[in-house]
């Protein structure tokens, strides 16, 4: 079975700009969870959707946002980027909520903010 | 603040030996899992061990829980150049609702 897609792979934007990231579950998969990795905070959640309802949110300002669509496929949206967004975005979806029976990733978004 | 902490932060072997990884957590757990990232690259699942569990094996891989000690370890027999990664422990506990990072090792193994 096909597994988690992220578009695109590599962004590259300016300071003050807006990007948008997509994320394409694994099918039948309701859970699908957003993390952002650099390498001085490590991972860190950013929210969780689970079929189309926000289900938690990590420690970000309002300028990052998330959204589920009914298939399941999420889009996670950086407004007024800042030179600290750069970081790999990584997307991943379970059956279960939180990814308690385990995550599946994709392969990330790598976001450099200049 | 990170749940789990990783020990050791970096991890040199050769081929054929074997390596382990600790994982201290602060709070109590549903299940821990391990996860294993290549460099630049999305994160793997590699095992799932539940708070009732003391032990679990998958193939090369051992996991051990201790809950009195808030911890876990991740034994990697007979090591070869392919396991090169990031190890990453992840904790799933009962009062935050998300899974939660630990701080990873960077393991290193050269033929």
């Amino acid at each position: 079975k096909a597994g988690v897609t992220q578009t695109p792979r590599y962004l590259i934007k300016t300071r003050g700009q807006q990007v948008t990231l997509s994320c394409s579950p694994i099918s039948g998969h309701r859970s699908v969870s957003w993390y952002q990795q650099t390498p001085g905070q490590g991972l860190q959640f950013l929210f969780e959707y689970f079929s189309e309802t926000q289900r938690n949110k990590g420690n970000f300002p309002g300028r990052f946002s998330g959204r589920q669509f009914s298939n399941s496929r999420s889009e996670m949206n950086v407004s007024t980027l800042e030179l600290g967004d750069s970081a790999l975005y990584l997307c991943a979806s379970s059956l279960e909520s939180a990814g308690r029976d385990g995550y599946t990733f994709g392969s990330g978004t790598r976001l450099t903010v200049v | 603040s990170q749940q789990g902490e990783e020990d050791p932060q970096a991890l040199s072997i050769q081929e054929g030996e074997n390596a382990t990884m600790n994982c201290s957590y602060k709070t109590s757990i549903n299940n821990l899992q391990w996860y294993r990232q290549n460099s630049g690259r999305g994160l793997v699942h590699l095992i799932l061990i539940r708070s009732n569990e003391r032990e679990k094996h998958s193939g090369r891989l051992r996991v051990t829980l201790d809950t009195s000690k808030k911890s876990s370890s991740l034994l990697i027999t007979a090591s070869r150049a392919a396991d090169t990664a990031s190890y990453f422990c992840a904790t799933d506990t009962y009062n935050t609702d998300k899974l939660i990072f630990g701080t990873g090792t960077r393991l290193q193994v050269f033929p």
